[in-house]
Order: C-alpha cells, then sequence, then structure tokens
C-alpha cells in the first residue's frame, strides 16, 4: 500500500499562492496521485489527477517531481472558500484491484 | 450527471439495532465504494465493487459489516448489532475504470450515530 504523509496544517491569507506537499516513497508504477478537497459534513471532492510532471486545470496545478515520490498541490490565489480538508491519495489507476489508503489530510485555514 | 446520493443523510439508532445505508453511484460508473469516516480522520476504506462483483474487503472490518450490489447499480451496507464505535460518517464513491484512472466521485455521506 502507497502510504502518503502530509502536513496536518496550514494556514494563508486571502489572495496569497497555497503549495501543500505530500510524500509518497513507496509509489508503484501504476500509481496515480489524486488529491480531494472536503468541507465539514460534506464528501471529499476531486480536485485533479496526475502520474508526472504538471496538470493544470481551472482550479489546481499538480506538480510531480520525477521520481514521483511526492507531488505538490498548488491553490492559486486563495480566498475564504478554499478553507477545507485536502487529501492526497495514491493509487493503482490502470484498472487492477488496490485498497484506497486515505491519510490524515491537510487542513487549510485561510485568513481574511 | 446528477452524481452520487446516499440515502438516509442522518440514522440515529440504538445499540444492538441493524441499520442499512444505500447508495446510488453515478450512472454506469462501474465501481463503487464504501467508506467510513470518523472526525479528524480521512475516510477510512471498508470495501469496493466492481460491477456486481466485491473485489476488495478492509481486514479491519467486522463481520457485522456487510455490503451488496445485486444488479452492479446500486449498493447497500448493512451494519449488524450496531455498537457506539460504529458511529461515524459512510461515504459512498463510484468512479468509471476504464477509462479514469479511478477518479473517485463521493456521495455527501450517511451520518450514523449510535446510542
Amino acid at each position: 500500500l502507497a502510504k502518503t504523509t502530509q502536513p496536518i496544517s496550514m494556514d494563508s491569507y486571502e489572495g496569497q499562492e497555497v503549495n501543500i506537499t505530500c510524500s509518497h516513497n513507496n509509489i508503484a508504477t501504476n500509481d496515480y496521485i489524486t488529491w480531494y478537497q472536503q468541507f465539514p459534513s460534506q464528501g471529499p471532492r476531486f480536485i485533479i489527477q496526475g502520474y508526472k510532471t504538471k496538470v493544470t486545470n481551472e482550479v489546481a496545478s499538480l506538480f510531480i517531481p520525477a521520481d514521483r515520490k511526492s507531488s505538490t498541490l498548488s491553490l492559486p490565489r486563495v480566498s475564504l472558500s478554499d478553507t477545507a480538508v485536502y487529501y492526497c491519495l495514491v493509487g493503482d489507476g490502470s484498472g487492477g484491484s488496490y485498497i484506497p489508503t486515505f491519510g490524515r489530510g491537510t487542513s487549510l485555514i485561510v485568513h481574511p | 450527471d446528477t452524481g452520487v446520493s446516499q440515502d438516509p443523510r442522518h440514522k440515529i439508532t440504538k445499540r444492538g439495532q441493524n441499520v442499512t445505508f444505500r447508495c446510488d453511484p453515478i450512472s454506469e460508473h462501474n465501481r463503487l465504494y464504501w467508506y467510513r469516516q470518523t472526525l479528524g480522520q480521512g475516510p477510512e476504506f471498508l470495501t469496493y465493487f466492481q460491477n456486481e462483483a466485491q473485489l476488495e474487503k478492509s481486514r479491519l472490518l467486522s463481520d457485522r459489516f456487510s455490503a451488496e450490489r445485486p444488479k452492479g447499480s446500486f449498493s447497500t451496507l448493512e451494519i449488524q448489532r450496531t455498537e457506539q464505535g460504529d458511529s461515524a460518517m459512510y461515504l459512498c464513491a463510484s468512479s468509471l475504470v476504464p477509462p479514469s484512472s479511478d477518479t473517485q466521485y463521493f456521495g455527501p455521506g450517511t451520518r450514523l450515530t449510535v446510542l
């Protein structure tokens, strides 16, 4: 199982860029990296997914170095509504069977 | 696309009672996952289905828990003889593999309180 490690919490201010790093030292060849956002009393929401290098969508960027042992979620110009818990999940994206293992996530608090 | 739905949203029961939760995945999604989440923790995997086949089940899952997905569409999770420690949010997620790399879409969850 690919275990992930993230900072427990982070603080930022509105308008700043926030980078959350996840370590996954034993990532396997078929594993993809997926980030989710979760608000209290709601299910997690998909943010972004990648395999290597850089992926960007309308809400975030994901940076993955060549060794793939870590990944960084980048949120540009955060607002108060980005206050949430962020999880990285590493899992088999090839269609094989695996057990998704979420960590405790990173609690991001955005201040005015 | 109506998203993943779960029913009920909240359930209060007494210790020793049985409860059943339902999950309706996104139409055409072949994978369906069940998770349990307690305060301050990430979602904990319970089991998942590929169509109607239950492919993985957590070794932490007590025999009191059982899940079904009889026709490869909706799924039910039953907890027998509930205990106070079963109080948690139960989350369902679905995905389509292939072509996606198991991008999971979560429902709103069912909050279980065992008195």
